[in-house]
């Protein structure tokens, strides 16, 4: 089976920068993604790692660790809309390589 | 535009009545999926589908049924097996199966037993 970790809720001030931690266990695993969701919307695609290191779009960074098991995305100059839920999600060499996403971080941006 | 809708947006059934939820992409893409979402929870996959006429159970099918006759549709009936229907379905699609494919997500339907 999948299974992944992340902290429930983080608080940050607008213009910071914040750092969200997924720890994974899977067999087979292939790459990690990481997903937006503001409350009562879709999720949205943000970033996927499949070979260690950081990987930067914009404002978003993501890094993995598959030596660790680890994963991060790295929100900088915070926005009051990046308040929102951040999932990540494990992709592995099990049947039809589904994602597995985790619980979810709530992010608060605050004045 | 291309993109996933879904319909209705809020929906509500009586105990005992089966319902079934619409999701239409027009991406063209292979491959398409079935979340449920509980309040504070992360998205678990009920079905998928990754090629007309051929769909996989997920992680908690039990009290769901879908079909793909369509590229196109991938519409979820929820049962009356279905213990605790009340919940968030989100509908997913992507170019094709498997890893590192982004999965484009439509906004959902929010099904409330009563």
């Amino acid at each position: 089976g999948q299974s992944l970790e992340q902290p429930s809720e983080v608080t940050a001030v607008e213009g910071a920068i914040v750092q969200i931690n997924c720890t994974y266990q899977t067999s087979g695993f292939y790459g990690l993604s990481w997903y937006q969701q503001h409350d009562g919307g879709a999720p949205t695609f943000l970033s996927y790692n499949a070979l260690d290191g950081l990987e930067e779009t914009g404002r978003f960074s993501s890094f993995l660790s598959r030596s660790d098991s680890y994963g991060y995305l790295l929100l900088q100059e915070l926005q009051m809309k990046d308040s929102a839920s951040y999932f990540c999600a494990v992709s592995a060499r099990t049947g039809a390589n589904n994602l597995f996403f985790g619980t979810g971080t709530r992010l608060t941006v605050i004045p | 535009d291309g993109g996933i809708t879904q319909s209705p947006k809020y929906l509500f059934r009586k105990e005992g009545q089966n319902v079934t939820l619409s999701c239409e992409q027009n991406l063209n893409h292979d491959a398409m999926y079935w979340y449920r979402q509980d309040p504070g929870q992360g998205l678990r996959l009920i079905y998928y589908s990754q090629i007309v006429n051929d769909f996989q159970k997920g992680d908690i099918a039990e009290g769901y049924s879908v079909s793909r006759e369509k590229k196109e549709s991938f519409p979820l009936t929820v049962t009356s097996a279905q213990k605790n229907p009340t919940a968030f379905y989100l509908c997913a699609s992507s170019p094709r199966p498997g890893q590192g494919y982004e999965q484009f997500f439509g906004p959902g339907t929010r099904l409330t037993v009563l």
